[in-house]
């Protein structure tokens, strides 16, 4: 059975600390990872993709990390912002239609 | 801006009605959407996958005559919870991608808040 799970379920930290979210997924066959962005009540940003082939991924202050063999995935924050606030989700897709996220992580930057 | 349109955002209605819900690419063909649910503090569930021209493919315990799906173009996914009840009431959101859904990032509707009274 393919699981999904993040850790920590929250986090709170002051403004300007690099974070880490992380994710670990049970099945390492997967097609491709992805972390989202969930704001309350509205649906979800997609923030960096990572193709099974590649070892990470890098958008502006964020960075994604893959390593399949043991099943983990790390969004790395740099100097965060009281506009990071949000749930972050990953997703991992197994197959065509086949997709399983993690319960999120809460993140709360306090300015 | 956004990539996916889902339409409406919030629905209340009595015990019985049946909710449709839109679900729209913008500027792009998708032949392939998806339709989550989410309870409250809790993660998505995938619930179906929309073929566009074709049956959609239910998740396991997933009502099929419960939750019509319907992708009669290749723009518009449409989701109808038919006689809906309380414990319906949930967060709906849908997907696409803009091409193979393997190698291209799903993107989200911002959701239909629905409320079963």
């Amino acid at each position: 059975k393919q699981e999904v799970t993040q850790i920590p379920a929250a986090l709170s930290v002051p403004e300007g600390e690099n974070l880490v979210l992380n994710c670990s997924f049970t099945d390492s066959a997967i097609y491709n990872l992805q972390w989202f962005r969930q704001d309350p009540g509205k649906g979800l940003t997609s923030l960096l993709l990572i193709q099974s082939s590649q070892r990470e991924q890098t958008s502006g202050r964020l960075n994604a990390s893959l390593d399949k063999s043991s099943g983990r995935s790390t969004l790395y924050i740099a100097a965060s912002q009281p506009g990071d606030s949000a749930t972050y989700l990953c997703a991992v897709q197994y197959n065509f239609n086949k997709f399983y996220f993690g319960s999120g992580t809460k993140l709360n930057v306090k300015p | 801006g956004a990539v996916v349109s889902q339409h409406p955002s919030w629905v209340i209605c009595k015990s019985g009605t049946s909710v449709k819900i839109e679900c729209r690419s913008l500027d792009f063909q998708a032949t392939t959407m998806f339709w989550y649910r989410q309870f409250p503090k809790q993660s998505l569930m995938l619930m179906a996958t929309s073929n566009e021209g074709s049956k959609a493919t239910y998740e396991q315990g997933v009502e099929k005559d419960k939750f019509l799906i319907n992708h009669a173009s290749l723009t518009l996914s449409t989701l109808t919870v038919t006689s809906a009840h309380p414990e319906d009431s949930s967060f709906y959101i849908c997907s696409a991608s803009r091409g193979e859904v393997r190698n291209q990032p799903q993107h989200f509707g911002d959701g239909t808040r629905l409320s079963i009274l």
